[in-house]
This record gives C-alpha cells, structure tokens and sequence, in this order.
C-alpha cells in the first residue's frame, strides 16, 4: 500500500522569506503522480505543482518548486518570496499512473505566512 | 474552464431529512470524486466514478448514495445523517489517468455539512 507522510504539522516564515515543507511517499511502483496542494483558509483546494514520477526534472511554477528525489521517495516543495496569501494547508498527494483514482494525501501542514 | 461547482455552499439538516449535494464540472473529465473532510485534516475519499459508473466505494455507510446522471454532473444523497456525519464534502474531476491527459484533480469549494 503507498503512505504519504508530512512530517511539519505546522511551519511558519517570514513575508519575502523562503520555506520548505517535506514530504516523503513509499510505493513499490515506478509510474506515478506526485502533488501539493494548497487549502487556504475556509477555501477552496488548489492545485500548486505536479510531477510525474518518470520525469528527472523538477517542476517549478513561478515562485513554487519541487525537490523530487525517487530514490529517496522525498517530494519537498520550496517556497521562494513568501507572501502572506501563501498562508494555508498545504497537502503532498500521490496516485498511481496505472488509474487506479486512489488519490493518497499526506496529513498536511499549516503553513503561516508573517507580515 | 478548470471549474467545478458545487450547491449549496453550507447545508443544516436534522437526522431524519434528506437532502442532496450536487457537483457539475464542463473540463471533459471523466472521473468523478466525492470526499469527506474534517477540520485540518486531509480529504478522505468516499467515491469515485469512472466513466459514469462507480468504481470506487470506500466502505462508506447506505446513508450516503451517490449517483452520477452525466458526465458532468455527480450527486451524493444524504438520508439519515448523524452528527458525526459534519464536516466539508468535497468534490473533484479528473481526467482518466490512463488517458495521458493529465492526472491532477480539480476540487470544487466544498459543502459545509452540519448535522443537528
């Protein structure tokens, strides 16, 4: 069975700052998906970064990237120039490519941004 | 359009009401989800549909029913809640994951249930 683990419940960093949550997956599979996404407070849950399992680069969007390590089974999200909308739940997610819709979510982190 | 919608935003409802929640996406998504979630805490998942027929139940109770009429739209039944049944129902879509489309879900904001 694959595990999600977010090991930060709670983090906090300072406006323009940089962050980094964790978070560490265990699977037997090769193929598979790996998210974070972003929940703000009483808010909608928006998607803030993907990576495909087969792909050795790391995806950035904008002030969002990944550190992917497959060998290590560590997807970390780095947070670059903190700003204070960036205040939220933050949940790593996983899934199989073999489409098995089984979405798999870590237990999250709050993260807060201060002014 | 990477929209999905979801009525009512907030729903009261005694023990003994039936009610339904509704969720409609036009992405062309044909996997549809509906999931549990408590306070600071991650989604749990109910249901899934694929391709309009359920693929996935989650061992949960008769008194949720889901149903999907279309492609676009997913429907949960509620009848005979219990208290602990309160907590944010959320709905996503995606695209079949064996497709290569792509794979990320699309939530909708949510229906805040409260079970009196």
């Amino acid at each position: 069975a694959q595990t999600v683990t977010q090991s930060q419940p709670e983090m906090s960093v300072q406006e323009a700052e940089t962050v980094t949550l964790s978070c560490t997956y265990d699977t037997s599979e090769s193929n598979y998906y790996l998210f974070w996404y972003k929940q703000p407070p009483s808010r909608q849950m928006i998607l803030v970064i993907r990576q495909e399992a087969y792909k050795q680069q790391n995806a950035t969007e904008n002030r969002f990237s990944v550190n992917f390590q497959k060998a290590a089974k560590s997807f970390s999200l780095k947070i670059s120039d903190s700003q204070l909308g960036d205040t939220a739940m933050y949940f790593c997610a996983f899934v199989l490519a073999s489409g098995t819709y089984k979405y798999i979510f870590g237990t999250g982190t709050r993260l807060k941004v201060l002014a | 359009d990477t929209e999905v919608t979801q009525t009512p935003k907030h729903l009261v409802m005694g023990m003994t009401n039936k009610k339904s929640l509704k969720c409609e996406q036009h992405m062309g998504h044909r996997a549809m989800y509906w999931y549990k979630q408590k306070a600071k805490k991650p989604p749990e998942l109910m249901f899934v549909y694929s391709y309009e027929k359920l693929s996935i139940n989650e061992s949960v109770p008769s008194r949720f029913s889901p149903e999907c009429p279309n492609s676009s739209l997913l429907n949960l039944h509620l009848h005979a809640l219990q208290p602990e049944d309160s907590a944010l129902y959320l709905c996503a879509s995606s695209h079949d994951l064996r497709g290569g489309l792509s794979y990320e879900q699309y939530f909708g904001p949510g229906t805040r249930l409260t079970v009196t």
